[in-house]
């Protein structure tokens, strides 16, 4: 599994869009990118997975260059119901492997 | 949207006693796996399980643990002797078996388990 790397901690305001960075040089050809978020006293809970380009949901966007040795996940217009840990994790394709979960980044979202 | 539910959410118990830890995973889901995370720490994985049987543990899931499907429904995680270090919040997760994607995992609530 590719190692990932993320900022610890991320402050915002309300209406604001956060783009947060994850770096993952060693990620190999049949791995993809997924986020993940996880509120206090919770289970995280998936919010989008990508492969390459451009992806978007209802609640994110991830992009991801053309050497995917990095993927941002964008958050537009963030509430304080944002305010949670997002994890950046990277596995293969069609895996039931374990999820490697690192620190993740804080983002507190103030008023 | 379905959903896994985990009972109880909360559970204090002495140290050295066994506790039984319950999963609901979603229904036509055929991987499940256990978690837990120690207060202020990472997610850490315990066991993986398909096919009424243990994929993957950790070195975590030692001879104290054990998991089973007792039937079609339920995933359960048993702790057999509790140790303090086993405080923790317990979270059941389950995924599908379709192919082309990193499979998304679906986290219960979790079991906050309290040793004393």
């Amino acid at each position: 599994l590719a190692k990932t790397t993320q900022p610890i901690s991320m402050d915002s305001y309300e209406g604001q869009e956060v783009n947060i960075t994850c770096s993952h040089n060693n990620i190999a050809t049949n791995d993809y990118i997924t986020w993940y978020q996880q509120f206090p006293s919770q289970g995280p809970r998936f919010i989008i997975q990508g492969y390459k380009t451009k992806v978007t949901n209802e609640v994110a966007s991830l992009f991801i260059p053309a050497d995917r040795k990095s993927s941002t996940l964008s958050l537009p217009r963030v509430s304080l119901s944002d305010t949670a840990v997002y994890y950046c994790l990277v596995g293969d394709v069609g895996s039931t492997d374990k999820l490697i979960f690192g620190t993740g980044t804080r983002l507190q979202v103030f008023p | 949207e379905p959903e896994v539910t985990q009972t109880p959410s909360h559970q204090v118990t002495q140290m050295g006693q066994e506790v039984i830890l319950r999963c609901v995973p979603i229904s036509n889901h055929l991987y499940f796996y256990w978690y837990r995370q120690i207060l202020g720490q990472k997610v850490e994985f315990l066991v993986s399980f398909y096919n009424n049987e243990i994929s993957e543990k950790s070195e975590i899931f030692d001879d104290q643990f054990s998991v089973e499907r007792p039937d079609g429904s339920n995933f359960t995680l048993k702790i057999r002797s509790t140790k303090l270090e086993d405080s923790a919040m317990y979270f059941c997760a389950s995924s599908a078996a379709t192919t082309g994607y990193q499979e998304t995992q679906y986290f219960g609530p979790g079991t906050r388990l309290l040793v004393l």
